[in-house]
């Protein structure tokens, strides 16, 4: 099946800083989604991004679907922004079902 | 518009106990979506619905798993005969469907927390 890998598995950061996550995928993906898992456990969508770029206020992602990568952009770092960041892929045209990455643990300190 | 909730949100049950776990998707979404995720580890994707078919259960751990969406809205995932090994989160999603690009947009619910003793 399809590997994704995450990186850095960990990142400790100082309020304020800016910070880049990284999703590889082995195959050709029909979707790529983004999302923030916060201390309470809920998965909130962030970017659906199968190729591109997009921006969200502080938050932004790219997507070069012919080199099987994607990138979280995350400016300004903020407490709130802690949590674990996973990138999801689809492979099938009709069935969506996802395949998680390994994701990014983030600490943001005051 | 209300999001994906599911209940109950935490639930205990003793080894060999059966239990239900139920989803309400976002209003008019057609797929449906259940995974699991154990501590510390990602999502992993059990089962898939679209309306009421399930077009997809691959996922799904055992025999002890079963999934239905009846009415094609509310599901409910059952575990017979539960094990510790069941114990971990699970999730459920709904989607538009129907492949059209972003609204292929997965949104999850809160989640169950099955704890196995």
């Amino acid at each position: 099946g399809i590997q994704v890998e995450q990186s850095p598995p960990d990142l400790i950061l100082q309020e304020g800083a800016n910070s880049t996550l990284r999703c590889n995928f082995s195959d050709s993906v029909n979707n790529l989604q983004w999302f923030h898992q916060n201390p309470w456990g809920q998965l909130i969508n962030l970017f659906y991004i199968p190729s591109g770029t997009k921006q969200n206020g502080r938050l932004s992602a790219t997507t070069v679907a012919t080199e099987r990568y994607s990138l979280l952009y995350i400016s300004s770092s903020q407490t709130t922004d802690s949590g674990v960041y996973f990138c999801a892929v689809d492979l099938d045209f009709g069935n969506e079902k996802l395949t998680f990455g390994t994701g990014t643990r983030l600490t943001i300190i005051p | 518009g209300a999001g994906v909730s599911q209940s109950p949100r935490y639930k205990v049950a003793k080894r060999g106990q059966d239990v239900a776990l139920r989803c309400d998707p976002i209003s008019g979404h057609v797929s449906l979506f259940w995974y699991q995720q154990a501590l510390g580890q990602g999502p992993e994707f059990l089962t898939y619905f679209q309306n009421e078919a399930q077009l997809d259960k691959s996922g799904l751990p055992s025999d002890r798993f079963f999934a239905e969406r009846p009415e094609g809205s509310v599901s409910t995932l059952k575990i017979q005969r539960t094990q510790q090994e069941d114990s971990a989160v699970y999730l459920c999603a709904s989607s538009w469907g129907l492949a059209l690009n972003v609204r292929d947009t997965q949104y999850f619910g809160p989640g169950t927390r099955l704890t196995v003793l």
